[in-house]
């Protein structure tokens, strides 16, 4: 039972353009979503979180958004760069719960 | 303020034989996670421990698996009997409290022969 979908295993977008990853959620109790990214060999790490009480947030070149109504919620990278190509995991949580449930990523490459 | 520290980071093991993974949180966190990743998979959640405390292990095989947390010392994942289907990546993450984004350790990658 995959309470969080990451239904795209892979994206390819050229440098400078906009990356937008999406993730789509079936349990309407989580209101606490984050996005990881993830490179070879090394552990997850914290990019960005959004509470369910807003629809936006953006920290530098990467803006998470929430669609509450469609369970559903993007990562936008503008612009993007080399670097940026990793595996991105989006996670989901209840507040006050001891579960982050995560997605199963989705491999980003940003062409020079 | 060293991360989230795990050992060893590579493991080898033979079918039947026990392996013990180690986390230790970064300074001042509390709540310590543990998750594996099977090749092309999601991180799954396996347990979540505060000090000497087991606060949800619904993510643990009901066998061969088990997880501590000691007043002093790191967190140990010790798993006995292994089998090839043990192999993965097994990763630490720990935070201060409950709600609040966790850091991960680099992993330690079993390999079972």
């Amino acid at each position: 039972d995959q309470q969080v979908k990451q239904n795209s295993p892979s994206l390819s977008v050229q440098e400078g353009r906009i990356s937008i990853l999406n993730c789509d959620y079936t349990n309407s109790m989580f209101d606490y979503f984050l996005w990881y990214k993830k490179y070879p060999a090394e552990g997850p790490t914290f990019l960005i979180s959004i509470s369910s009480i807003k629809d936006k947030n953006e920290d530098g070149r990467f803006t998470v958004f929430l669609n509450k109504s469609a369970k559903h919620l993007s990562l936008h990278i503008v612009p993007s760069q080399p670097g940026d190509s990793a595996v991105y995991f989006c996670a989901a949580s209840v507040a006050g719960g001891f579960k982050t449930i995560f997605g199963a990523g989705t491999r980003l490459f940003v062409k020079a | 303020n060293a991360g989230v520290m795990q050992n060893p980071r590579h493991l080898v093991r033979r079918r039947g034989q026990e392996a013990r993974l180690r986390c230790s949180p970064m300074k001042g966190h509390s709540h310590v996670y543990w998750y594996r990743q099977l090749p092309e998979e999601g991180l799954k959640f396996m347990v979540y421990l505060q000090k000497e405390n087991i606060i949800d292990e619904s993510g643990m095989p009901k066998e061969r698996f088990s997880a501590e947390f000691p007043k002093e010392g790191p967190s140990i994942l010790r798993i006995q009997q292994v089998v090839r289907g043990d192999s993965a990546a097994y990763f630490c993450a720990s935070s201060p409290g409950l709600n609040n984004e966790q850091f991960f350790g680099p992993g330690t990658r079993l390999t079972v022969l």
